[in-house]
């Protein structure tokens, strides 16, 4: 079974540009997650999917951050415009409703110039 | 509000026994997480125990709760160098895929 697909695994832009991640999760998993880490941190929370409705995105910092998952499957989250700030790295989790494990994906590392 | 505290950095002989330790403020925590993180990759979960139990043990792994200090530890027997990786505990607040908090990560070395 694959796991959680990520692209791109690496994003190199200059500020104020435009990027976009996508995340495939686990075939059946209904909830998705997208997470923050910074470096030498742990992973912080900006949105949670249950299917297609957002159910938690307090963390997301709306004014340049967006997200969506159109079908309930896979999922894009873009910043636009990008900061110097955003460099970290983005990761996907997805799970079953209703059990605990979070199944991540490798995440993608943006690094903003 | 909720904080998850752990140390920095470990190092350990091969073969030696790891204790990677970690601090929470949420009395209201229902699950804590130990995840693994190997570099360049996504977080592992490596096992998890619910609020009500003080122990588990999962192989090489024994996860111990103590819920009056809110104190979480991960001990693994007969470190291996495959274990070198930075370890995250979590918690969240309910069961069933809710938000997870992390702990801000302890960097594993083991030393040949």
């Amino acid at each position: 079974e694959a796991g959680v697909v990520q692209s791109p695994r690496y994003k190199i832009i200059e500020k104020k540009q435009p990027v976009a991640f996508w995340c495939n999760p686990i075939s059946g998993h209904n909830t998705l997650y997208w997470y923050l880490q910074n470096l030498g941190q742990g992973p912080e929370l900006l949105i949670r999917y249950e299917n297609e409705e957002a159910v938690d995105d307090s963390q997301l910092p709306k004014d340049r951050f967006s997200a969506e998952r159109l079908k309930g499957v896979d999922s894009t989250l873009k910043i636009q415009p990008a900061e110097l700030g955003d460099s970290a790295v983005y990761l996907c989790a997805s799970s079953l409703r209703g059990r605990d494990e979070q199944f991540f994906g490798p995440g993608t590392r943006l690094t903003v110039l | 509000g909720e904080d998850v505290e752990q140390s920095l950095f470990l190092s350990v002989r091969e073969g030696d026994s790891s204790v990677i330790n970690c601090t929470y403020t949420d009395s209201s925590s229902t699950y804590l997480y130990w995840y693994k993180q190997e570099p360049g990759a996504g977080l592992q979960l490596l096992t998890y125990i619910f609020s009500n139990m003080d122990m588990k043990q999962d192989q090489r792994l024994t996860v111990l709760l103590n819920k009056k200090d809110k104190h979480l530890s991960l001990r693994i027997a007969d470190t291996q160098t495959g274990d070198s990786a930075i370890y995250f505990c979590a918690e969240s607040m309910q069961g069933g895929g809710n938000k997870l908090t992390f702990g801000t990560g302890t960097q594993l070395k083991v030393e040949l």
